[in-house]
């Protein structure tokens, strides 16, 4: 157990349809970190929050947003899902605002149908 | 803009086989930070080194061995007498000082070790 936690581990759901996928970072980091990985794009960052701030964002569609919360989980929410947008979400945790490695959680296998 | 080459798709070894695999990494930044990732068939990726650039020294943490070249632009990985548990897909990633949060991965290498 990495200490990250990703609800849910599997996800299935109709294009069109909108989900929400939460994290919880390991104990005492503030930062959060949003992948996806995708058979085609490989793993590719979508956004960091620190401590409740947006602080950096990657190639991340409109129809994707994310938020931080004072408890400091994390919830990206993915809307007017596409087949394409079926992949291996993964939310990562960090003490600070670098990352000195990342603690990946076990992702989300979102399948849109 | 960063990027990182991990040239090597599959790499297929026989157990007790040493094996190395390449990361090369482009970025003009003087200060930046490499890693490598394992993510083993249960899918979960594993934080393996992170090294920064003004560290040139190689590392080695029992079988593993980095190597890190700034000439060459290299960050590679041995595995020294390899076993059936290193099966798995290895990621080399590169962050800048600028946006040190910020991970740009490689395409992985998938390693298969046979018993």
């Amino acid at each position: 157990d990495s200490g990250v936690t990703q609800t849910p581990k599997h996800l299935i759901t109709a294009t069109g349809q909108r989900v929400t996928l939460r994290c919880s970072p390991r104990s005492g980091d503030l930062s959060v970190y949003w992948y996806q990985q995708s058979l085609d794009q490989g793993l590719q960052f979508l956004i960091q929050y620190y401590n409740g701030e947006e602080r950096a964002k990657g190639n991340i569609l409109e129809r994707f947003s994310a938020q931080q919360f004072p408890d400091l989980h994390s919830e990206l929410n993915l809307s007017s899902l596409e087949l394409g947008d079926s992949a291996l979400y993964f939310c990562a945790s960090s003490g600070g605002l670098e990352s000195y490695g990342y603690t990946f959680g076990s992702g989300t296998r979102l399948t849109v149908v | 803009a960063q990027k990182v080459t991990q040239a090597q798709t599959e790499i297929s070894v026989v157990e007790k086989e040493d094996v190395t695999l390449d990361c090369v990494y482009e970025t003009r930044d003087t200060t930046y930070y490499l890693f490598w990732y394992k993510q083993p068939p249960s899918g979960e990726l594993v934080f393996l080194i992170r090294r920064n650039s003004f560290d040139e020294q190689n590392e080695i943490s029992g079988r593993y061995s980095w190597n890190f070249q700034k000439s060459t632009s290299s960050f590679n990985f041995t595995i020294t007498a390899s076993q059936v548990v290193d099966s798995a897909v290895y990621f080399c990633a590169l962050s800048l000082s600028t946006n040190a949060g910020k991970s740009t991965f490689g395409d992985g290498t998938t390693l298969t070790v046979k018993p």
